[in-house]
């Protein structure tokens, strides 16, 4: 799988939205773009993913950039509660596992 | 069952001991997959199962370690002559279709320590 670079950490102010960026530039046509966050003592969950168009879900949108070398998480109104390690992650075509990097720790301040 | 169900959810074993950590997936989801997760790192691939073959197995570390899924249901990750370094949470996620536009669900992982 392609590699994914994410800032180490980032800040929120509750209620907030919030904008994870990540670059992937030498993704491939055939690359989906997925995002799981990682809550302290709990195994990862599945927050979006998409192709090509932009997505938007209960959870989170995300924006793709044309190019499709970069994307961004967004948190509409950050709580308490997303305070969290956010994972981008590619995954290739065919039958291939998740391949997880650091991700970002994300802390929301009341 | 809701969800991906791991156990034991800790499990501390002594230096040189076979532990055996067990993870029920979703009910119909073809694909199984173990990662390993040691303090500040993300999760780390070990193997993955399509029905009862294992498809990727690249991610063993070493010998010790094996897993095996005869019904193409529930996976026992086996770790035979454990050592310290093993210590880690071992997380087991499903997914309905091995393929890239799925969405995988993760248990709450098994801590294992090795004193």
């Amino acid at each position: 799988d392609a590699k994914t670079t994410q800032p180490n950490s980032m800040e929120s102010n509750e209620e907030e939205p919030v904008h994870l960026p990540c670059n992937h530039s030498t993704i491939s046509g055939t690359d989906y773009i997925h995002w799981y966050r990682q809550l302290p003592s709990q195994g990862p969950e599945y927050v979006i993913h998409g192709l090509t168009s932009n997505v938007n879900n209960r959870m989170a949108s995300l924006a793709i950039a044309e190019d499709r070398k970069s994307s961004t998480l967004i948190l509409h109104r950050a709580t308490l509660r997303d305070a969290a390690v956010y994972y981008c992650i590619l995954r290739g075509a065919g039958n291939t596992p998740l391949v997880f990097g650091k991700g970002t720790r994300l802390s929301v301040i009341a | 069952g809701a969800g991906v169900s791991q156990t034991p959810s800790n499990k501390v074993t002594e230096k040189g001991k076979y532990v055996e950590l067990r993870c029920d997936p979703i009910s119909g989801h073809t694909a199984l997959y173990w990662y390993r997760q040691s303090l500040g790192q993300g999760p780390e691939f070990l193997i993955y199962f399509q029905g009862t073959g294992a498809a990727d197995d690249s991610g063993l570390p070493n010998d010790r370690f094996f897993a095996v899924r005869p019904e193409g249901s529930v996976s026992t990750l086996k770790i035979q002559r454990t050592e310290r370094g093993d210590s880690a949470v071992y997380l087991c996620a499903s997914t309905l279709q091995g393929i890239a536009n799925t969405e995988a669900f993760f248990g709450q992982g098994t801590r294992l320590t090795v004193v």
